[in-house]
């Protein structure tokens, strides 16, 4: 079965400092992946996606993430953090059966940036 | 504005109570997906619709249910309320009813509170 694993619930950065955000995934066949960003008392709005055209995938904001298909990997990552970017984070992964679709999701991983 | 909405966004109700949560897609969009949100189990997929029609279910308790009516927006009923099905619900939207290109678009939520 498919299925993704955040690594980290929580990851503080400083402004201007790398974000990286880890997301590992399980799937028997080509994942089709998904980072999404959360901010307080909102939905969750689209950052990128991977849909197995390019392996490096940019998204709003500055982020982009890579696929990795020797590491499972779907690591999400940002130059320079900025205070703006505070915010939980999901990975998820498509899951396609007979009847229809669903994405699955991580935990989540909240980012904090200090200044 | 994602386009999808929600209403209401919060609702307070007590144990044992019944509840309607109502969702209306994105203009163009005929599959609906409901999740869960909670602290302990994070985003949990629900149900999805397709125009009208059930296509998948995910951890959708029994007390639950959901519908998908002729103009596409979707209410999902949950009945015999506990403490814990107090959550967050989103409701999401797709063009079709797969996530294969495009992911979703989420609603801001409604939350439930059971007391």
């Amino acid at each position: 079965a498919q299925s993704v694993t955040q690594l980290g619930s929580h990851v503080s950065v400083s402004e201007g400092a790398l974000v990286l955000l880890r997301c590992n995934y399980s799937s028997s066949v080509p994942p089709y992946l998904f980072w999404y960003v959360q901010y307080p008392n909102q939905g969750l709005q689209l950052l990128l996606k991977y849909t197995s055209a390019a392996t490096l995938v940019k998204g709003i904001n500055g982020f982009e993430a890579e696929f990795k298909k020797s590491e499972t990997s779907f690591h999400l990552t940002k130059p320079s953090a900025h205070m703006s970017d505070a915010a939980e984070y999901f990975c998820a992964v498509s899951v396609f059966n007979q009847a229809g679709t669903a994405l699955i999701f991580g935990k989540g991983t909240t980012l904090s940036v200090s200044s | 504005d994602s386009g999808v909405t929600q209403t209401p966004k919060h609702l307070i109700t007590a144990t044992g109570q019944r509840v309607t949560l109502r969702c209306s897609p994105r203009s163009g969009d005929l599959s609906v997906y409901w999740y869960q949100q909670s602290l302990d189990q994070g985003l949990q997929f629900l149900i999805q619709y397709y125009n009208g029609e059930e296509r998948a279910k995910g951890n959708i308790l029994e007390r639950f249910s959901a519908q998908q009516f002729p103009d596409l927006h979707s209410e999902l009923n949950l009945s015999s309320l506990e403490l814990g099905d107090s959550a967050l619900y989103f409701c999401a939207s797709s063009v079709d009813g797969t996530t294969r290109n495009y992911g979703y678009t989420f609603g801001s939520g409604t939350r439930l509170t059971v007391v």
